[in-house]
């Protein structure tokens, strides 16, 4: 089965602090993706990456950065954390070469900002 | 540009009741379309897809048939149970499988 894992489920920063969420996939997937689940949001895509040092960036990438050094670690770095940026983060997975339209999740990070 | 609606939750149901969850798109081309799953205090779960016009996807269950000229997707299940609670996503995805649109997500409670 493939994995995907994130660093933590529940993280509380403050205002201003330099925030690391971390994701890994065990299935050697090329593409892998950060999104934003909000209450009547929906998820809203952040970023996403098709390889090693490869990003492009989603709706919504304003106040994100992302680093892809290795293929299965992809980061969501958010340089100085502001309050509305308290949400659901989720990572996913997905490979292009197979199945590459089933997209594959971690449990989620809720990050608070306070 | 391409996006996905569905109703607004929450549903609340009683055990054995019917299912449907209704969920409309708007896209350029052939998108593929999805449902996923979230269970609580979990990710997100690929429940069933159809990639093309009139394909049915089907799993525990579950059933949604792809209708291009209503560009509609709608979930349905014959008898939901208590272990259905969840929230549930429509999504569409272009033909490069890059970008991927979710609708809001509709949550369902099935009452014992």
């Amino acid at each position: 089965d493939v994995k995907v894992t994130q660093s933590s489920r529940y993280l509380v920063k403050r205002t201003g602090e330099k925030v690391f969420l971390e994701c890994v996939q065990d299935m050697d997937h090329e593409n892998m993706f950060w999104y934003r689940q909000d209450p009547g949001l929906g998820l809203r895509l952040i970023y996403f990456s098709y390889d090693v040092k490869m990003k492009e960036k989603g709706d919504i990438p304003e106040g994100y950065s992302v680093s892809r050094e290795k293929k299965e670690r992809f980061s969501l770095i958010l340089e100085s954390a502001s309050t509305n940026q308290t949400s659901m983060y989720l990572c996913a997975s997905s490979d292009p070469q197979g199945d590459a339209d089933t997209q594959y999740f971690g449990p989620g990070t809720r990050l608070t900002v306070l | 540009g391409d996006s996905v609606t569905q109703m607004e939750g929450p549903v609340t149901l009683s055990e054995e009741a019917f299912l449907t969850i209704n969920c409309t798109y708007t896209a350029t081309g052939y998108p593929s379309l999805f449902w996923y799953v979230q269970y609580p205090g979990e990710g997100l779960q690929l429940l069933l897809k159809a990639t093309k016009a009139d394909d049915k996807g089907s799993n525990k269950g579950f059933e949604a048939t792809y209708r291009k000229e209503t560009t509609s997707f709608h979930l349905e299940k014959g008898s939901v149970q208590v272990s259905d609670s969840a929230v549930y996503f429509c999504a569409l995805s272009g033909w490069n499988f890059n970008k991927f649109y979710f609708g809001s997500g509709t949550k369902l409670n099935v009452k014992p």
